[in-house]
């Protein structure tokens, strides 16, 4: 199984602040590579995929970027609704697999 | 806009079978993944399987394969999961979602919880 490495588990960051949140595959998964974001209580929700792309409807200031091994989530400037949990897919081959997750509390 | 709900019994006693429906509602199942992931309380993600209801193709998580099984019913917009000779480890909330092809899950049903009793 491809195993994801989330980093850091755990944000602590003010409204207005930029944050990136790392995510790393144990072997090459192109782009193959989404990220969802999570609030208690609620199913989670499909931010980007194939690693840049911006599903319809989330705002600008979510961005990805990286292939192979190496992919970064960022946020230009945290607002009050972007505290949540953050993870990261892999759908380059099965079984699929996420990360563990990054909270994002505020600070 | 597409629409996911799963239902199902709540509780289940361990070594019995887990079963769930998603129904999906205002689009139809064909032509999409549906995959079925579960979150335990405080925990991760962990992607159990899907099924691609155009071909009936199937793609389970090795560490479950044994015990699940995948449905799909076009008639009615249904897709169904059943997991055997359920544990304690088997408590969670029980997501269905639907998936693109290298996208990932784009519609996410609300989640139901199971507990496995003993």
């Amino acid at each position: 199984d491809i195993q994801l490495t989330q980093s850091p588990s755990f944000l602590s960051a003010s409204v207005g602040d930029r944050v990136t949140i790392s995510c790393r595959a144990s072997q090459g998964i192109t782009s193959y590579l989404s990220w969802y974001q999570q609030k208690p209580g609620r199913a989670p929700k499909l931010l980007i995929y194939t690693a840049s792309t911006l599903q319809s409807g989330v705002p600008s200031r979510f961005s990805g970027s990286g292939s192979g091994t190496e992919f970064t989530l960022t946020i230009s400037s945290l607002q009050p609704e972007d505290f949540a949990t953050y993870y990261c897919q892999q759908l380059y081959t099965y079984p699929i697999t996420f990360g563990l997750g990054t909270r994002l509390e505020i600070k | 806009q597409v629409q996911l709900q799963e239902s199902g019994p709540g509780l289940v006693k361990a070594s019995e079978t887990l079963s769930l429906t998603c129904s999906v509602s205002g689009g139809s199942i064909s032509n999409y993944y549906w995959s079925w992931i579960r979150q335990p309380a405080g925990k991760g993600l962990e992607w159990i399987g899907r099924i691609y209801t155009t071909s009936g193709e199937k793609n389970y998580n090795p560490s479950l394969m044994s015990r699940v099984t995948m449905s799909v019913d076009t008639s009615k917009n249904q897709v169904s999961l059943r997991l055997s000779s359920v544990t304690a480890a088997d408590t969670a909330v029980y997501y269905c979602a639907r998936g693109i092809q290298g996208v990932g899950n784009d519609c996410w049903g609300q989640g139901t919880l199971v507990t496995v009793s003993s």
